[in-house]
């Protein structure tokens, strides 16, 4: 299996820019998770997804962030405009079903932004 | 509400010893509780899950962890350290919520480190 899929593995881009990560989930799997990491705040959950539909997006920071999922084997997360604070690690995640509490969660090798 | 704690942001240990990290968690829920590995620049592995099944479970790496419900913990031991492991660490409890479906919830992570 080929796992969790995230590119652009490394992004630096200038503050006001569009940045779009993007996420392959792995096949079979019908939730899929952004999460976000940084020093200050540790792992914190963006937005999730299941069946393609937007469940839970309260950890999304501001209107500035959007996340789409268009099909089961596709999803983005844009920012927009950036700004340096955005600054961090993006991970995507999915697991089979997000009603059991038990399916583990299989990360991704995470988008590094830095905004400047 | 569902919170993790762990115990100690960092722990140092020489090759060849044990390590022990520590966690506590609170549910309101009944809990599948996981522990994380992340080294540096990579996203985070599954070493092990709880799932209501036996308490003492075995993970990847020579890990293990013991559910105790009465403490509300979920340590993680590894007899005999090794370079390779170290990395970052995180609980991380998970419960299934209705209408929000299956929320993780991390832990703040404890930093490894292992000297030769």
């Amino acid at each position: 299996d080929a796992g969790v899929i995230q590119s652009p593995r490394h992004e630096v881009t200038e503050m006001g820019q569009e940045v779009t990560l993007r996420c392959k989930p792995i096949s079979g799997h019908n939730s899929l998770f952004w999460y976000r990491q940084t020093m200050m705040r540790g792992l914190e959950l963006l937005i999730y997804f299941n069946n393609n539909v937007p469940i839970d997006d309260s950890g999304m920071p501001e209107d500035r962030f959007s996340a789409k999922m268009p099909n089961a084997s596709f999803s983005t997360l844009k920012i927009q405009p950036s700004e340096p604070r955005d600054s961090a690690v993006y991970f995507c995640a999915s697991s089979r079903r997000h009603t059991d509490s038990g399916n583990t969660i299989y990360f991704g090798e995470g988008s590094w932004l830095t905004v400047v | 509400a569902q919170s993790v704690t762990q115990l100690d942001s960092h722990v140092s240990v020489s090759e060849g010893t044990p390590v022990l990290l520590r966690c506590n968690y609170s549910s309101s829920y009944s809990p599948s509780l996981f522990w994380y590995v992340q080294h540096p620049n990579k996203g985070l592995q599954l070493l092990l899950k709880y799932t209501s099944a036996a308490t003492l479970v075995k993970g990847i790496n020579g890990f293990e962890a013991e559910f105790k419900k009465s403490e509300t913990s979920f340590h993680l031991t590894k007899p005999s350290a090794h370079m390779s492991d170290a990395a970052e660490y995180f609980c991380v409890v998970s419960a299934e919520i209705k209408a929000a479906g299956n929320k993780l919830t991390f832990g703040g992570g404890t930093r490894v480190l292992v000297k030769p």
